[in-house]
């Protein structure tokens, strides 16, 4: 079964700190799509970033960037200069390119950004 | 954004009585996706629909049931609400299989069942 699993119930940092979110997952798909997700609280899901597992460069997306770790199957975000706009519950997510047309959520990471 | 529409926002029922939330798409999205989302647990997914009457179950399918008789809309129906099915509940679109396709959320509906 392919699972995605977010140690990480909460965190807090520092504005203007950088923060690192966990992610790992496990299938035995050879290519897949690893995405994290912002839900702030309006509630509404933002895709930040995404990830080909085919592609070893990790995307980044101005100040989000992901250490994408294939063999030991691990996704994580950084996120730099921390904005008091990116206290949010983030989603780790995954879905494969081939067969199913499902997406498996991680159970989220609350992250507060402190003045 | 994706311009995708969840309806009621809000509901209140009591147990046992049935109830339908809506989902509507103004993309011509082909794949929809009914979650719901608990405290601990993330995004659980419902049903999904890979295409007009076409649909599957997914982890967290019984006591639901859904239905999609054109593109746009894709209708989930509670039969018989039990206080367990209290949750938030997203619907999501994914435009095709090409590689890379997010997923776009609704705004979400909150339904407590008493």
């Amino acid at each position: 079964a392919q699972t995605v699993t977010q140690s990480q119930p909460e965190m807090s940092v520092q504005e203007a700190e950088t923060v690192t979110l966990s992610c790992t997952y496990d299938t035995s798909e050879s290519n897949y799509y690893l995405f994290w997700y912002k839900q702030p609280p309006s509630r509404q899901m933002i895709l930040v970033i995404r990830q080909e597992a085919y592609k070893q460069q990790n995307a980044t997306e101005n100040r989000f960037s992901v250490n994408f770790q294939k063999a030991a199957k691990s996704f994580s975000l950084k996120i730099s200069d921390s904005q008091l706009g990116d206290t949010a519950m983030y989603f780790c997510a995954f879905t494969v390119t081939s067969g199913t047309y499902k997406y498996i959520f991680g159970t989220g990471t609350r992250l507060k950004v402190l003045a | 954004d994706a311009g995708i529409t969840q309806s009621p926002r809000h509901k209140v029922t009591e147990t046992g009585t049935p109830v339908t939330l809506r989902c509507h798409q103004t993309e011509n999205h082909r794949y929809m996706y009914w979650y719901r989302q608990d405290p601990g647990h993330g995004l659980r997914l419902i049903h999904y629909s890979y295409g007009v009457k076409d649909t599957d179950k997914g982890e967290v399918s019984d006591g639901y049931s859904v239905s999609r008789s054109k593109t746009e809309d894709f209708l989930l129906t509670l039969e018989s609400a039990t206080s367990s099915q209290t949750s938030v509940y997203f619907c999501a679109t994914r435009p095709g299989l090409a590689a890379g396709n997010e997923q776009f959320f609704g705004p979400g509906t909150r339904l407590t069942v008493l």
